[in-house]
């Protein structure tokens, strides 16, 4: 089975710039999606392909991909973008991973 | 859309339980179904998904052999049969919708419900 490697934590300024990364081999054949969860709540679907924000989602979250590695980008960052970020994708027998998330810290 | 997952609750270890999904605000038989799982303080590992048709089954290496998932598009429900259940498999598990998203190529999984919590213990 596949396996998405996300950093454990970072920590960003409030309305400065911070890039999430997820490696892992499937993502040079299958964009990654991304998810934020909040504490207590439900994930939320906030990017898709190389750079695609479902309906809702700020236009400060962007994302990017090159080779094995996928990319979010919060620019501007708010207090209420503080949660924990995973990246997604399927593998190549159809069934789909997760990665380990990264908790993006707001100070 | 709305997914409100029930049937969550304490378990023995090596007993069953089935957990159900009710799907409503949108035509659910044209949707695929996932089932999704946290353990607590852990991330979010990928359980089964069913496609629109009841086609397209698949499970993690994990459960594979012991949880089950199914749908009833007359009653707009997706459920998870598990059995054979461990202390490893404590867990939130949330019912998802995938869709087509053609600028990824592939099935994605867009909505989310809010979990139903199952803890495996004597």
């Amino acid at each position: 089975s596949s396996e998405l490697t996300q950093d454990p934590g970072v920590s960003v300024a409030l309305g400065q710039t911070v890039r999430i990364t997820c490696q892992g081999d499937s993502l040079r054949t299958y964009y990654a999606s991304w998810y934020q969860q909040k504490p207590g709540q439900a994930p939320v679907f906030v990017m898709y392909g190389k750079n695609n924000r479902p309906s809702g989602i700020p236009d400060r979250f962007s994302g990017s991909s090159s080779g094995n590695t996928a990319s979010l980008t919060i620019t501007g960052t708010q207090a209420e973008d503080e949660a924990d970020y995973y990246c997604s994708s399927r593998d190549n027998s159809g069934n789909y991973v997760f990665g380990s998330g990264t908790k993006v810290t707001v100070l | 859309v709305q997914l409100v997952e029930s049937g969550g609750g304490v378990v023995q270890p090596g007993r069953s339980l089935r957990l159900s999904c009710a799907a409503s605000g949108f035509t659910f038989s044209i949707y695929g179904m996932h089932w999704v799982r946290q353990a607590p303080g852990k991330g979010l590992e990928w359980v089964a998904v069913m496609g629109y048709d009841g086609n397209n089954e698949k499970y993690a290496d994990s459960v594979k052999g012991r949880f089950t998932i199914s749908r009833d598009s007359s009653k707009n429900t997706v459920y998870l049969q598990m059995n054979y259940l461990r202390a490893g498999d404590t867990a939130v598990y949330y019912c998802a919708r995938e869709d087509y998203y053609d600028r990824s190529g592939y099935n994605l999984i867009d909505y989310w419900g809010q979990g139903a919590l199952v803890t495996v213990s004597s």
